[in-house]
């Protein structure tokens, strides 16, 4: 069956280190992955989209991987704050027939003063 | 990106009874979505909402359980009917704004307790 893995521990990094998020994902082909960041009691806001055919986005402190042989997306954030601490959630989407993401269940990044 | 307001933003119900939230967007928008997010889960999705048609649901969700309604470009609802202990969730709905590469705008989402 379709799956979406991210590491459900919670990832604690000290300030000014770089974190690095895992999502991976088997029996599935997506042509865009999306990165969502979560705060608690609020819904995801969007970060970054990759599509099938780019190994790499950035944007600000955010890099974004995307391996399709290894069906795999990292997701780094560089010089960490603290206010970078909360869940950080993957979504696919396949090309076609559907405009549906299936979502991940987050990683929790605490970035420690 | 568009911008979305949900209410209520949380609510205590007594199982049996029924809760309708509501989500309104800062502009127009085809299609609305809704989702269900339990504890230390993923996203769910539980329907799909176009103005003007039926809402389509996915696997696992009914129109009975989950009636929604889309009267306009910018307003939704989603009734959670006969609730049980096993509905307690949040839920949000979403919408696609700026084309595909601007992602997904959530609204707050609506924190269920049934008791």
């Amino acid at each position: 069956s379709q799956k979406i893995e991210q590491n459900s521990e919670a990832l604690n990094i000290q300030e000014g280190k770089t974190a690095t998020l895992t999502c991976n994902y088997t029996n599935y082909s997506p042509a865009y992955l999306q990165w969502y960041r979560q705060d608690p009691g609020r819904g995801p806001v969007f970060l970054l989209l990759i599509r099938e055919n780019e190994k790499e986005k950035r944007k600000e402190r955010l890099k974004v991987t995307f391996d399709t042989t290894l069906k795999q997306s990292l997701f780094h954030i560089t010089a960490s704050q603290p206010a970078d601490s909360a869940t950080y959630l993957c979504a696919l989407k396949r090309v076609s027939g559907t405009y549906k993401y299936i979502f991940g269940t987050g990683t929790r990044l605490k970035v420690l003063a | 990106s568009a911008v979305i307001s949900q209410k209520p933003s949380r609510d205590i119900c007594q199982r049996g009874t029924s809760l309708t939230i509501q989500c309104q967007v800062d502009s127009q928008v085809t299609m609305m979505f809704w989702y269900r997010q339990q504890p230390g889960q993923s996203l769910t999705l539980i329907a799909t909402a176009n103005q003007g048609s039926e809402a389509t649901y996915e696997s696992g969700f009914v129109i009975d359980k989950f009636p929604i309604s889309r009267p306009n470009l910018t307003f939704s609802t989603l009734t959670v009917s006969n609730m049980s202990p096993e509905d307690s969730s949040i839920y949000l709905c979403s919408v696609e704004t700026g084309g595909i590469s601007s992602g997904y705008t959530f609204g707050s989402g609506t924190r269920l307790t049934v008791v």
